[in-house]
């Protein structure tokens, strides 16, 4: 089944810097990348999402991109704000019934 | 728009107490819908995927008699925890596919149930 690695773990930056995460993944069929945000105590919440036929999509502050070629994708997050700080996790599928393999997270402190 | 509903966000109960949750896609339909177990600091583990009118289909080591899910309409379904054990404590959260004619559409979660068994 398909495996999905996060890196780093954790990611401190200062406020107004950006805070990129990578993913990898490693099934080839895999074509929906989605990326979810958690703040404690509430469910995921979809913030952004890729499918494998662009390699980059754009959201006010926030960017995934992905490359194909070497099954990984990423998140970026422009002048971060201390309400960016919270989990964040990848998710990849490859259609079908929809199941999405996730990522372990990543908590990112947003230092103001 | 894509609100997904979950009730209770908190329970507390005896053991041997059966437990039930809702989650319900609030505007828009959902063919299929699928509950997560999160542990503290961990990532979801799918449990099951529901589809509107037929069984569930459990992951490997999920007991379905222990979890039974029911998804009677496009837009409830339901997880009860039967003779919930103090092992059963957890985060338990949904999801719901917002059905716009092909597969692969955003999975919408809800807010989450948090289950403590004493």
């Amino acid at each position: 089944g398909e495996n999905v690695e996060q890196h780093p773990s954790t990611l401190s930056v200062q406020e107004g810097d950006s805070a990129v995460i990578k993913c990898t993944y490693s099934d080839s069929a895999s074509n929906y990348f989605p990326w979810y945000k958690q703040e404690l105590g509430k469910g995921p919440q979809l913030i952004i999402d890729i499918r494998s036929n662009v390699g980059e999509k754009k959201d006010q502050r926030i960017a995934v991109t992905l490359n194909k070629t070497a099954k990984h994708f990423s998140l970026h997050i422009t002048e971060t704000q201390p309400e960016d700080s919270a989990v964040y996790f990848c998710a990849a599928s490859r259609g079908g019934n929809n199941r999405l393999a996730f990522g372990k997270g990543n908590q990112v402190v947003v230092i103001p | 728009g894509a609100v997904v509903s979950q009730h209770p966000s908190r329970v507390i109960c005896k053991s041997g107490t059966s437990v039930k949750i809702e989650c319900r896609s609030l505007d828009f339909q959902a063919t299929t819908m699928f509950w997560y177990r999160q542990f503290p600091k961990q990532s979801l583990m799918l449990m099951a995927t529901s589809n509107e009118g037929s069984k569930a289909t459990y992951e490997q080591g999920v007991e379905k008699d222990k979890f039974l899910i029911n998804h009677a309409s496009l837009t409830l379904s339901t997880l009860t925890v039967t003779s919930a054990h103090p092992e059963d404590s957890s985060f338990y959260i949904c999801s719901a596919e917002e059905y716009r004619g092909s597969s692969n559409q955003p999975q919408h979660f809800g807010d989450g149930t948090r289950l403590s068994i004493l």
